[in-house]
């Protein structure tokens, strides 16, 4: 299916666990983003990254980490899994020259 | 730094009235694109309508218009003839129009819950 995919919807995992969530798009844009939505936040940037292999923190990392060895994947992975890390997170992509970006459907993770 | 302020975390309209969904930003880029999205209770981030900061017309998409006032730094989305599927979140966002690997990201603001009463 072409678009933003991200995998698994849901995920129900325990503090101290590592998790990792899934992105990919088949666009082949340069761009690509993780989100997260916490209730009265909004979305707020996790990383980002401009092309495979380049990839840059945005305004809440800790915690996480990214990876990006192929353009069409971008998965995002916690490496011990906190309560605070609860949350729903959104894989986001954007090619360069062009103003829209487009959103995955979003994976709601609780930390338990 | 960019900042996305949404003063209304909840708004009730009459169906088929407009509705009017404020959003002000703060920013020193000289260019600079402003975005809608709606989010449904199904959870996904559907896109509305862009303006470039340069754009000499405000943005239209069917209902939606973009009611762009640069001098007042504001970005407010107006909604005619409201429908029981526009209740959503609405969410303001912003991202700086220049080359470089920062410019794609967006700015979000923390979003208006929208209720269409019948």
């Amino acid at each position: 299916d072409a678009g933003i995919t991200q995998s698994p919807r849901y995920k129900i995992t325990e503090t101290g666990r590592q998790v990792t969530l899934m992105c990919h798009q088949t666009w082949s844009h340069s761009y690509m983003f993780w989100y997260r939505q916490d209730l009265g936040h909004g979305l707020r940037l996790i990383y980002y990254s401009a092309a495979a292999d380049i990839t840059d923190k945005g305004e809440v990392p800790d915690g996480y980490v990214v990876s990006r060895s192929k353009t069409e994947n971008f998965p995002l992975t916690l490496e011990s899994a906190t309560r605070s890390q609860t949350s729903v997170y959104f894989c986001a992509s954007s090619d360069r020259g062009s103003a829209l970006g487009y959103f995955g459907a979003g994976t709601r993770l609780s930390v338990l | 730094a960019q900042k996305i302020t949404q003063t209304q975390p909840g708004m009730f309209v009459q169906e088929k009235e407009a509705v009017t969904l404020d959003c002000t930003y703060d920013t020193s880029d000289p260019s600079y694109g402003l975005f809608w999205y709606k989010q449904p209770s199904s959870g996904e981030m559907i896109f509305l309508i862009y303006q470039g900061s340069y754009d000499q017309q405000n943005a239209t998409e069917g209902r939606y218009s973009l009611n762009f006032q640069k001098a007042r730094k504001s970005a407010n989305l107006v909604i005619s003839a409201s429908q029981l599927g526009d209740s959503a979140m609405y969410f303001c966002a912003m991202r700086p129009l220049y080359s470089g690997a920062g410019s794609y990201q967006l700015t979000f603001g923390k979003g208006t819950k929208l209720s269409v009463i019948p």
